[in-house]
């Protein structure tokens, strides 16, 4: 079956601190891989994707991403975190085709301590 | 661009009562996707449209729910009646196909009493 793990519910990291949230996948055909970020009562804003090609990808906010496909991982990492990065990171995997649907994980949520 | 624009904001019912939430897709964006969002059961895909037809709806947890997208414009999800346990936050999300990148609004969030 298709799906998205992220095995931490809740993290805490202190600011200026190294971050790396974890993904794993499961998914038949080659992935496309987002991260998305919700601040409090937001939507879901795009942080990053992988389509094909370099397997490290860079988003907005100085996160970035890399595809492992032999670990059926796409972790996020942030070299020093602020605490405006506070706040829930989804994982999603999609056929990347028009008109199909996301896996979205279950989320993990970003502390950040001062 | 506006983004995905939703209304209400805001929706606060009692039990019995119809529901119903709007949404306008970037325009242009032919794909569009109603999601619920609960603490207990995290962010779930309800039911999602391909140039205004209903592809998969098998998320719509039971007939109370419908969704309609009579135009690429606009869509709407009906509740009708309302439980307390409908309390969520509702998003609607739309792609243009591009990777299938998902544009999300800022959600509709409902209390049901």
């Amino acid at each position: 079956a298709q799906s998205v793990t992220q095995p931490d519910i809740h993290i805490t990291v202190s600011e200026g601190a190294s971050l790396e949230l974890r993904c794993n996948y499961s998914y038949g055909a080659t992935p496309y891989l987002f991260w998305y970020v919700q601040s409090p009562g937001q939507g879901l804003q795009l942080l990053l994707k992988y389509f094909s090609g370099d397997t490290l990808v860079q988003g907005i906010k100085g996160f970035e991403a890399e595809f492992k496909r032999s670990q059926s991982s796409f972790n996020l990492r942030k070299p020093s975190v602020h605490w405006s990065d506070a706040a829930e990171y989804f994982c999603a995997v999609g056929a990347g085709q028009a008109g199909t649907a996301l896996i979205f994980g279950k989320g993990t949520t970003l502390s950040v301590s001062s | 661009d506006a983004g995905v624009i939703q209304s209400p904001r805001h929706e606060v019912t009692e039990m019995g009562q119809e529901v119903t939430l709007r949404c306008k897709p970037i325009s242009g964006h032919n794909s569009l996707f109603w999601y619920r969002q609960t603490m207990m059961r995290g962010l779930e895909l309800l039911i999602y449209f391909n140039n205004n037809v209903p592809i998969d709806d098998s998320g719509m947890p039971e007939d109370r729910f419908s969704a309609k997208m009579p135009n690429a414009s606009f869509s709407t999800l009906k509740i009708q009646p309302s439980e307390p346990r409908d309390s969520a936050v509702y998003f609607c999300a739309s792609s243009d196909g591009q990777g299938a990148q998902q544009f999300f609004g800022p959600g509709t969030r409902l209390t049901v009493l």
